[in-house]
């Protein structure tokens, strides 16, 4: 099946500084990803979808001044934190989704960014 | 999409089969009913999905009823590493028009040795 890769898996960073995590598809095109939140025993949310080479839409409630998203090629998409606070402090999933034979949508294994 | 209600958690027996309910009563004719089951502190894992028709794969078999308003996952011989949150989800047929999988809350499965 296809593979979604995300780095790094953790991350500890300060308050106030930003934090880059990087998705990527590994063996297909990724014309779409998703990126969602995860907080302790809550579900996943989503905070964005971005097709490629376009603006990212955001649902409502997530700034989209502080979570930057980037999905420049069809292989990789990434979610900078900006100035980030304890409360940034969560578990973050990225998804991709393709064509053909990869319209289904596959997750990576996730990053856990704390912020101290 | 039409929304989904699973029981939140569900013990199990190693070694014994795992059947996972999940209620969809406004199922409408086009949406298929997936399964995903995240691990704790990973992402999300496909299971399996289905139409109308049940479906058996090497994970688990999907038994959906025939009315489809609601459905069984079921691990025939779960073990300890079947430990994890299983999430019901009706969508679309996935294309390029489809939309992202929306979780809900899930049902915890804790298999007990």
């Amino acid at each position: 099946g296809a593979v979604v890769s995300q780095h790094p898996s953790r991350v500890i960073c300060k308050s106030g500084t930003s934090v880059k995590i990087e998705c990527r598809s590994l063996d297909f095109q990724a014309t779409t990803m998703f990126w969602y939140r995860q907080f302790p025993k809550q579900s996943l949310m989503l905070m964005a979808t971005s097709n490629e080479g376009s603006k990212a839409t955001y649902e409502q409630g997530v700034e989209k001044d502080k979570f930057l998203i980037n999905h420049a090629s069809l292989t990789l998409s990434t979610l900078t934190v900006t100035s980030a606070h304890p409360e940034d402090s969560s578990f973050y999933i990225c998804s991709a989704r393709g064509s053909g034979i990869a319209y289904e949508q596959y997750f990576g294994p996730g990053t856990r960014l704390t912020v101290t | 999409d039409a929304k989904t209600t699973q029981p939140p958690s569900m013990d199990c027996a190693e070694g014994r089969a795992a059947n996972l309910p999940c209620n969809h009563s406004t199922i409408s004719g086009n949406e298929y009913v997936y399964w995903y089951r995240q691990i704790h502190s990973q992402g999300p894992q496909y299971i399996i999905h289905g139409l109308k028709n049940n479906e058996t794969n090497e994970m688990a078999s999907l038994i959906i009823t025939e009315d489809r308003k609601s459905s069984t996952l079921i691990l025939p011989h779960a073990t300890l590493r079947d430990t994890a949150v299983y999430y019901c989800i009706v969508r679309v047929a996935p294309g390029t028009s489809a939309r992202q999988l929306t979780f809900g809350s899930g049902t915890q499965l804790t298999v007990l040795p």
